[in-house]
């Protein structure tokens, strides 16, 4: 079955500097990814949708300009979070699209904590 | 608007049933699911049912679907201590992206 992978699994960076996440699909091609945000204790949080040559979609409430995604091939999406505060400390999680089916791929998240 | 909403905690004793509660209010969702967490890891689906079913049983697990309430179960039998997770609901938006809505998760503690 598919892989997703999440490239780092975990980060530590000071405030003010850019982080990039990635996800890559190992075994399936995805026109559509979505990133998600899980705090601690907490659900996740839809992001954007990530569509693969094109602009993504984002939720309401979340900053395009400081969450840039790129899709730019069918199998690696990627979240970069700019000028990072301490605030943006979370779990992303990404997932490919294709829904419904008994498999869904989710990706093992990245821990980022910014000091 | 799309919300979904379970309680908080849920603490059983091994060999009991665990059920676990959600409300949703899309009522065009296609889908639920039910995702498992364990701690530091990453979702495991465990089960979905389609919107225009009433239940679905799997070895375990059976999931409950009342639409008129929006309302949705899912009964562990026989829990055992590595059932013991964070456990989300999930609706599925019926458009071409199939987005995922999740709910607040509840947390299942099993005690020996």
């Amino acid at each position: 079955g598919a892989v997703v992978s999440q490239h780092p699994s975990w980060v530590i960076c000071k405030s003010g500097t850019s982080v990039k996440i990635e996800c890559r699909s190992l075994d399936f091609q995805a026109t559509t990814m979505f990133w998600y945000r899980q705090f601690p204790k907490q659900s996740l949080m839809l992001m954007a949708t990530s569509n693969e040559g094109s602009k993504a979609t984002y939720e309401q409430g979340v900053e395009k300009d400081k969450f840039l995604i790129n899709h730019a091939s069918l199998t690696l999406s990627t979240l970069t979070v700019t000028s990072a505060h301490p605030e943006d400390s979370s779990f992303y999680i990404c997932r490919l699209g294709g829904l419904p089916t008994d498999t869904q791929y989710f990706g093992p998240g990245t821990r980022l904590t910014v000091l | 608007g799309e919300d979904v909403e379970q309680s908080l905690f849920l603490s059983v004793r091994e060999g009991d049933s665990s059920v676990i509660n959600c409300t949703y209010t899309d009522s065009s969702s296609t889908y639920l699911y039910w995702y498992k967490q364990e701690p530091g890891a990453g979702l495991q689906l465990l089960t979905y049912i389609f919107s225009n079913m009433d239940m679905k049983q799997d070895q375990r697990l059976t999931v409950l679907l009342n639409k008129k309430d929006k309302h949705l179960s899912l009964r562990i039998a026989d829990t055992q201590t590595g059932d013991s997770a964070i456990y989300f609901c999930a609706e599925s938006i019926g458009d071409s992206s199939y987005k995922l809505i999740f709910g607040s998760g509840t947390r299942l503690l099993v005690r020996p």
